[in-house]
């Protein structure tokens, strides 16, 4: 299985600050026919499911503001949140999606400080 | 709009079945996969397999293989999924999501509470 190992456990911010977060994969995610990285973010909000953020290790799902950016390659990715918004409190999760089982980092909590 | 409509809670006795239904409305059910992720309380996401609504495959996690069942009714536009002898470690909230052609969930349902216990 590919293991996600993500880090910090949890952040505490303040509002207007910025917030990343960190995720590795325990091996590639990286399809080499086409170029892309099968890794996605989700945020999970207080007594909510979770919510798609990024998939394709940085393209914005539709409707997600742009203060939140995803960047990496191959085992090493990042979730940042430019801004932080109080709406933004949080557990955010990374999944790849490269490879069966379908895996989920252990996530990260993130709070206004 | 996409959504996707979850039963409510159950409360299940050990070693007794749970049969969760999501109904998807918005997009043509048999065209994608659908989702069963779980959550226990205050833990993390795990993975526990899919269902092509076209065709019915299914895939399980290793974990769960043996002990959870999903299948669909493509006339209702609803996937079931179903957990046989209930253990107090199944508690937790299972949620439907649709999976893309991809692999990423892009819509998901609100959950189904399940809570085993004696």
């Amino acid at each position: 299985d590919v293991v996600m190992t993500q880090s910090p456990d949890s952040l505490a911010v303040s509002l207007g600050e910025r917030a990343t977060i960190n995720c590795k994969s325990s091996r590639s995610v990286l399809y080499s026919s086409n170029n892309k990285n099968y890794l996605a973010w989700y945020q999970q909000r207080p007594g909510q499911p979770p919510q798609l953020l990024i998939y394709w290790a940085s393209t914005r799902e539709s409707g997600v503001p742009d203060r939140f950016s995803g960047s990496g390659s191959g085992t090493d990715f990042t979730l940042t949140i430019s801004s932080l918004q109080a709406e933004d409190v949080a557990i955010y999760y990374c999944q790849q999606y490269y490879d069966s089982p379908l895996t989920f980092g252990g996530g990260t909590k993130v709070e206004i400080k | 709009q996409v959504q996707l409509v979850q039963s409510g809670a159950e409360v299940k006795k050990p070693g007794a079945s749970v049969k969760v239904s999501c109904k998807a409305s918005g997009y043509t059910f048999t065209r994608l996969t659908l989702q069963w992720v779980r959550q226990a309380p205050g833990q993390g996401l795990e993975w526990m397999g899919w269902i092509n609504a076209g065709n019915g495959n299914t895939k399980y996690s290793q974990k769960l293989q043996g002990r959870v069942t999903f299948t669909r009714d493509t006339s209702a536009s609803t996937a079931y999924m179903e957990v046989s002898s209930l253990r107090s470690e199944d508690t937790a909230v299972y949620y439907c999501a649709r999976n893309n052609d991809w692999g990423y969930m892009d819509v998901w349902g609100k959950g189904t509470t399940v809570t085993v216990s004696s």
